[in-house]
């Protein structure tokens, strides 16, 4: 158990829909990240969120929005979306210890676009 | 930019067989190198990880050793179980000033038959 909660762990949903992904972890991280995971291509980082504010957008197409309310949640908002995006979408968050960055992720939502 | 190269499998072993999965990075700077482990239906887990040259990382019987002559931190691990079934994930984080962010492999897909 690492502490990083998302929901819901499945999804499905048409290119029409607006449905938003939900991360939460309450280990006082104080950054947040998203990453979609497809089959057969490495992890891909999305966003990232240090203090509440967002510190990369890896060139992520405008229908996927996040947001961070807090340091303990991040949304990920997703409108008018295409089949290809059907993957595996990771939420994480990270801690220093011992002087290096480690990342601690949620068991993802599956999402499927018909 | 940084990269990680892993074999991409998949692996099959017996139970109680060695196993070694291949790993080699290119960065800039001295990076980190970690191990994460997804078993099926979960999240990234991390399994070890090193953060300087010669260090060797080391969890449930895992091992991997930071070689920065030949930028490799290959996994062993002597006597495989069953329950080790997963995909296994090098990354690295660079000891820039983006050291938040990972770089991942492509992940190895290991199953352990009985």
């Amino acid at each position: 158990e690492t502490g990083v909660t998302q929901t819901p762990r499945h999804l499905v949903m048409g290119m029409t829909n607006k449905k938003s992904l939900k991360c939460e972890q309450h280990l006082g991280h104080n950054a947040m990240y998203w990453y979609k995971q497809s089959a057969k291509k490495p992890l891909e980082l999305m966003f990232v969120y240090n203090f509440k504010e967002q510190t990369e957008n890896n060139s992520v197409p405008s229908r996927f929005s996040p947001e961070c309310p807090n340091s303990s949640h991040l949304f990920l908002h997703l409108h008018t979306l295409q089949p290809e995006d059907s993957a595996l979408y990771l939420c994480a968050s990270s801690q220093e210890v011992a002087g290096v960055i480690v990342q601690f992720f949620g068991p993802g939502t599956r999402l499927t676009v018909l | 930019g940084d990269s990680v190269t892993q074999m991409e499998g998949p692996v099959t072993l017996s139970e109680e067989a060695f196993l070694t999965i291949n790993c080699t990075y290119t960065a800039t700077g001295y990076p980190s190198l970690f191990w994460y482990v997804q078993y099926p239906g979960e999240g990234l887990q991390l399994l070890l990880k090193a953060t300087k040259a010669d260090d060797k990382g080391s969890n449930k019987g895992f091992e991997a050793t930071y070689r920065k002559e030949t930028t490799s931190f290959h996994l062993e691990k002597g006597s495989v179980q069953v329950s080790d079934s997963a995909v296994y994930f090098c990354a690295l984080s660079d000891s820039g000033g983006s050291n938040y962010k990972l770089t991942f492999g492509k992940g190895t897909l290991l199953t352990v038959n009985p």
